[in-house]
């Protein structure tokens, strides 16, 4: 069964960091597209980064420079480390898994639960 | 970067009705589009992908249509667990941004 959990959010001051975590089970990681998205409190959700199983990356552009995704492969967990953190920041942060399938669109078939980030002196 | 624009933003319909929703891109993206319900504290799930197909599980009531930039999400006949928040998101990007549409919020009449 696949799976995948959060964990690493919590309340931050401005300017600050935080590493998120995401543990997968039932699959690869390495050898998925791995995504992370974000849904301000209230709001609708935000495409932040993703890393491709070749391990290519890309952000956001209002993540680009302060946020770093990566994974380990031997844990099978994907990360993101975020940098000088903003009041803006906040939110909930999900993980989702693109299956890789030859010239199909890496749509996210599965999420985690979220972990929230708040963002506040 | 290609916006998404969802309409009507939110809707208020009863159980047994048909419910459309639009997404709109601002340029073509094939088909290369995906829906997505979400329950409030809960985390996305997909139910269409290719704009079209019906991912495994979920109930024949949805479908989506379109191509290019003007796609539709209908559920057939509203049941009581469908009432949630709508959104779509584009992959015809590269490199990305994925972008998602602002959301369609669907209430009990």
């Amino acid at each position: 069964e696949v799976q995948l959990v959060e964990s690493g959010g919590g309340l931050v001051q401005p300017g600050g960091s935080l590493r998120l975590s995401c543990a997968a089970s039932g699959f690869t990681v390495s050898s998925n597209y791995m995504s992370w998205v974000r849904q301000a409190p209230g709001k609708g959700l935000e495409w932040v980064s993703v890393i491709y199983s070749g391990g290519s990356t890309y952000y956001a552009d209002s993540v680009k420079g302060r946020f770093t995704i990566s994974r380990d492969n031997s844990k099978n967990t994907l990360y993101l480390q975020m940098n000088s953190l903003r009041a803006e920041d906040t939110a909930v942060y999900y993980c989702a898994r693109s299956v890789v399938v030859a010239a199909t669109p890496p749509y996210f078939d599965y999420w985690g639960q979220g972990t929230l980030v708040t963002v506040s002196s | 970067a290609i916006q998404l624009t969802q309409s009507p933003s939110s809707l208020s319909a009863s159980v047994g009705d048909r419910v459309t929703i639009t997404c709109r891109a601002s340029q073509g993206i094939s088909s290369a589009l995906a829906w997505y319900q979400q329950k409030p504290g809960k985390a996305p799930k997909l139910l269409i992908y290719d704009a079209s197909s019906l991912e495994s599980g979920v109930p024949s009531r949805f479908s989506g249509s379109g191509s290019g930039t003007d796609f539709t999400l209908t559920i057939s006949s509203l049941q009581p667990e469908d009432f949630a928040t709508y959104y779509c998101q584009q992959f015809n990007s590269y490199p990305p941004p994925y972008t998602f549409g602002q959301g369609t919020k669907l209430e009990i009449k």
